[in-house]
């Protein structure tokens, strides 16, 4: 059974920092991992698509990482903005069919 | 522009009322997802469409909740007698396979009062 877990549950920092967010699942049999971005009350924005065959891929001051062996996948912002403020959440397959989430890292970049 | 268009945007209902959501993808022929998520929690899967055939519900989908796919096309969700407990952000996403990943829409937040 895949299940995903999401480390920090939530994060402040003031505006500039560089961070990370951790996202792990417990099955590495994926065939990718797709970070997201939810703003309240709204719906989810695709940040990142990693494929199992890439390690890494980046987008602008995004970068997401994935390691398959230790089930781990990591984003990395640089230099955070305020309007990065939202939560971000990983999803990975389920048994190829559907997706399943974690819960998310809820980030505030303060100015 | 999501690729997803989700009616309404927002529904309030009173307990024990019947409700129907719908789901426009951008695409035909591809699968289609129903996700419900609440306050603080991730998206937890309802269920699943391949074109108009639904294949996986999950059993977070009571006898409550029916869903549909005519010709595989747009979708939609009925919840039927509404309970508090349905007041959640349904959610409705799409891909045309799982290398291209999904798309989400803006989601139908639903309260039941």
């Amino acid at each position: 059974k895949q299940e995903v877990t999401q480390i920090p549950a939530a994060l402040s920092v003031p505006e500039g920092e560089n961070l990370v967010l951790n996202c792990s699942f417990t099955d590495s049999a994926i065939y990718n991992l797709q970070w997201f971005r939810q703003d309240p009350g709204k719906g989810l924005t695709s940040l990142l698509l990693i494929q199992s065959s890439q390690r890494e891929q980046t987008s602008g001051r995004l970068n997401a990482s994935l390691d398959k062996s230790s089930g781990r996948s990591t984003l990395y912002i640089a230099a955070s903005q305020p309007g990065d403020s939202a939560t971000y959440l990983c999803a990975v397959p389920r048994d190829g069919q559907n997706f399943v989430f974690g819960p998310g890292t809820r980030l505030s970049v303060l100015p | 522009d999501t690729g997803v268009s989700q009616n309404p945007r927002h529904k309030i209902t009173k307990r024990g009322q019947n409700v129907t959501f719908r789901c426009d993808p951008i695409s035909e022929h591809n699968r289609l997802y129903w996700y419900r998520q609440t306050l603080g929690q991730g998206p937890e899967f309802l269920t699943y469409f391949q074109n108009e055939a639904q294949l996986e519900k999950s059993r977070l989908l009571s006898d409550r909740f029916s869903a549909e796919r005519p010709k595989g096309s747009f979708s939609t969700l009925e919840i039927q007698r509404t309970e508090q407990g349905d007041s959640a952000m349904y959610l409705c996403a799409y891909t045309p396979g799982e290398w291209a990943g999904y798309t989400f829409g803006s989601g139908t937040r639903l309260t039941v009062v």
